[in-house]
């Protein structure tokens, strides 16, 4: 069974600067699909950024990327810019391509962004 | 814009009684999910249903039953409360497909209390 380890059950971070939320999983396919999830204190978790196993560029969206390691079997989070509404718990996701609909998920991050 | 709603952010039951959690999104997704959320624990798939009538065990649904009559509605039964079933429940859906990045959407969530 697959597997999804977030090592950092907390990080802070100072308003504008970055930082990285790390995730490595566990797999034997070679076909899959990685996620990471935003949960802000009382409101609705949404997906902040996905990434295709297949496709070697690292998927961005405006001020999120990730650094997908194919090899290495990481998929960590990088927030630039940090904003006071990045505050929020992050959870890494795996989904297998060719079996089942279910995701796992990591344990997740509690980020803090300090003004 | 896409949407799941729960039918209460917050409940106070007591211990033995029969409780029912709604789930309704609007967006003809065939899969719809059950989650619990506890602190240090992450999301832990209750049930799962790919379509009316359909339902299959997480990893987590002893003291749990669902049902999903129509599409778009999917209820968590818990059949007699008790206090270490108090935490955080999360319903989520997605569309069919096994290819292409299928990612889930989630409701707000519904804070139980049981006591």
């Amino acid at each position: 069974a697959q597997t999804v380890t977030q090592s950092q059950p907390e990080m802070s971070v100072q308003e504008a600067e970055t930082v990285t939320l790390s995730c490595t999983y566990d797999t034997s396919e070679s076909d899959y699909y990685l996620f990471w999830y935003k949960q802000p204190p009382s409101r609705q978790m949404i997906l902040v950024i996905r990434q295709e196993a297949y496709k070697q560029q690292n998927a961005t969206e405006n001020r999120f990327s990730v650094n997908f390691q194919k090899a290495a079997k990481s998929f960590s989070l990088k927030i630039s810019d940090s904003q006071l509404g990045d505050a929020a718990m992050y959870f890494c996701a795996y989904r297998s391509a060719d079996r089942g609909y279910i995701p796992t998920f990591g344990r997740g991050t509690s980020l803090i962004v300090h003004p | 814009d896409v949407k799941v709603t729960q039918s209460s952010r917050y409940l106070v039951k007591r211990t033995g009684e029969k409780v029912f959690l709604e789930c309704v999104q609007d967006m003809d997704h065939e899969n719809m999910f059950w989650y619990r959320q506890d602190p240090g624990l992450g999301l832990r798939l209750i049930y799962f249903s790919y379509d009316v009538k359909m339902k299959e065990k997480g990893d987590i649904p002893e003291g749990y039953s669902v049902s999903r009559e129509k599409k778009e509605r999917f209820s968590l039964i818990l059949e007699s409360a008790s206090t270490n079933q108090t935490s955080m429940y999360l319903c989520a859906s997605s569309r069919r497909g096994l290819a292409g990045v299928v990612e889930q959407y989630f409701g707000p969530g519904t804070r139980l209390t049981v006591t």
